[in-house]
């Protein structure tokens, strides 16, 4: 079935390097791409987005890469702090009978060691 | 205010109970959801509110009522769960219901005896 998925489940990664985590959609209809962090205790929290007429998009140390071809997207975290250490989930944006909803991929746990 | 307020945080309930899960924003979002999640996995989509209006029922068993009063108010109305409904409820909203990111408030810990 349909399904937004992650390659990882769990990435550890120094202090100070660069994290980055992968994401795969199946749904080749969905246009509009979102990524959240959630912390121990507390619901997801945006971090960025990315629309489906694009292939980059960047924040404030994040990087969002979009790949249609091959259905896959990507969090880049620049210079990763500890209190970057979180669960991510890409999640994906579709359009149902109903209208408008936002499937969530399996997560990703982020390890910053210090 | 740029929050999502859920109340309570924390809830224990017995198979027979009635309780309700309250879930509060202003900030002029005309979009509501519930989501359901389980320890260690992705929140899992219930009920989507658009201007007040219920648009998408995930196959939500009935023990599970949602109802939008006004556009700043979400809730859950619970009655007769099981022990497998214990979970974290997650309140979001958005401008309008298309492709934006949504905002969520910490959750309601729900625990069924």
């Amino acid at each position: 079935g349909e399904s937004v998925g992650l390659h990882l489940p769990t990435l550890s990664v120094q202090e100070g390097d660069n994290s980055i985590i992968n994401c795969a959609y199946s749904n080749s209809a969905s246009d509009y791409f979102i990524w959240y962090k959630q912390e121990s205790g507390k619901g997801p929290q945006f971090i960025i987005d990315i629309r489906s007429n694009m292939d980059k998009r960047q924040g404030q140390r994040v990087t969002v890469l979009l790949n249609k071809t091959v259905k896959h997207l990507s969090l880049q975290i620049a210079a990763t702090q500890p209190g970057d250490s979180a669960v991510y989930f890409c999640a994906e944006n579709r359009v149902d009978t109903g209208g408008f909803k936002t499937i969530f991929g399996a997560g990703t746990r982020l390890f910053v060691k210090a | 205010d740029t929050e999502v307020t859920q109340t309570p945080k924390h809830l224990v309930m017995g198979m027979t109970n009635k309780k309700s899960l309250k879930c509060e924003q202003h900030m002029g979002h005309r979009a509501m959801y519930w989501y359901k999640q389980k320890a260690k996995k992705p929140p899992e989509l219930m009920f989507v509110y658009s201007y007040e209006k219920l648009s998408i029922n995930e196959s939500v068993p009935s023990r599970f009522s949602p109802e939008c009063p006004n556009s700043s108010l979400l809730n859950l109305h619970l009655h007769a769960l099981q022990p497998e409904d214990s979970a974290l409820y997650l309140c979001a909203s958005s401008q309008v219901p298309d492709s934006y990111g949504y905002t969520f408030g910490s959750g309601t810990r729900l625990t069924v005896v």
